[in-house]
């Protein structure tokens, strides 16, 4: 069956400038994930969804940083007033279930350039 | 301390040996642990997950753990030079939603 697909694959935007990045999980999957990643690290967790609720979001580094998940699929990634540092690719993973007990799977990502 | 720690590596083996990747990790009360295969540029692969004490096998892969010690580890037998890929741990933090993930081995599979 299908993965998890992201939209767009890459997207350059000038500082200042707001961005959405959209997500959509495998069919079935009620545990949505973002996670973002740098160059030579881990991905890094933002904030996990579980159905259309945001059951923990305190990996979003800050409140420019927002995302939500109105049916319950797909989830969009906003981020307001973007600046150089939040350059980097940013990872959406579903699961069946929800943590500890299944097994995550990620999509291709969105790498985010902002000049 | 890190939350998880692996070796960045590289780690170079020939074609055809056994790759050893480690993992450690702080939290006692984590209960599921996992691996990921990362090739450049690309996102990262589910190879094996792990839930109790022991080993257990898929394939060519094996992954080990030991809760007591708080380590896991991936075993590579008959390495090919497409295992070369960087090797990412990541553990569930007990009590939270949050996948810590390691900064990940970098392993080298020379033909």
């Amino acid at each position: 069956g299908a993965g998890v697909s992201q939209t767009p694959s890459n997207k350059v935007t000038e500082k200042g400038k707001y961005v959405e990045l959209r997500c959509d999980p495998i069919s079935g999957h009620t545990a949505l994930y973002w996670y973002r990643q740098s160059l030579g690290q881990g991905p890094e967790f933002l904030i996990y969804f579980q159905g259309t609720g945001a059951a923990d979001d305190s990996g979003l580094p800050n409140d420019r940083f927002f995302a939500v998940r109105p049916e319950g699929s797909v989830s969009t990634l906003k981020i307001q007033r973007t600046e150089r540092g939040d350059s980097a690719v940013y990872l959406c993973a579903s699961s069946l279930l929800g943590p500890s007990q299944s097994e995550q799977y990620f999509g291709p990502g969105t790498r985010l350039t902002v000049t | 301390q890190k939350e998880v720690e692996q070796n960045s590596g590289p780690l170079s083996v020939p074609e055809g040996a056994i790759a050893s990747l480690n993992c450690t990790y702080s939290d006692r009360g984590s209960q599921s642990f996992f691996w990921y295969r990362q090739y450049s540029g690309k996102s990262p692969e589910l190879i094996m997950s792990i839930y109790s004490n022991g080993d257990k096998e898929d394939g060519r892969f094996t992954a080990q753990l030991n809760k007591a010690s708080q380590y896991v580890s991936l075993l590579i037998r008959d390495s090919q030079p497409s295992d070369s890929a960087t090797y990412l741990c990541a553990v569930p933090t007990s009590g939270t939603y949050k996948y810590i993930f390691g900064t990940g081995t970098r392993l080298k599979v020379l033909a």
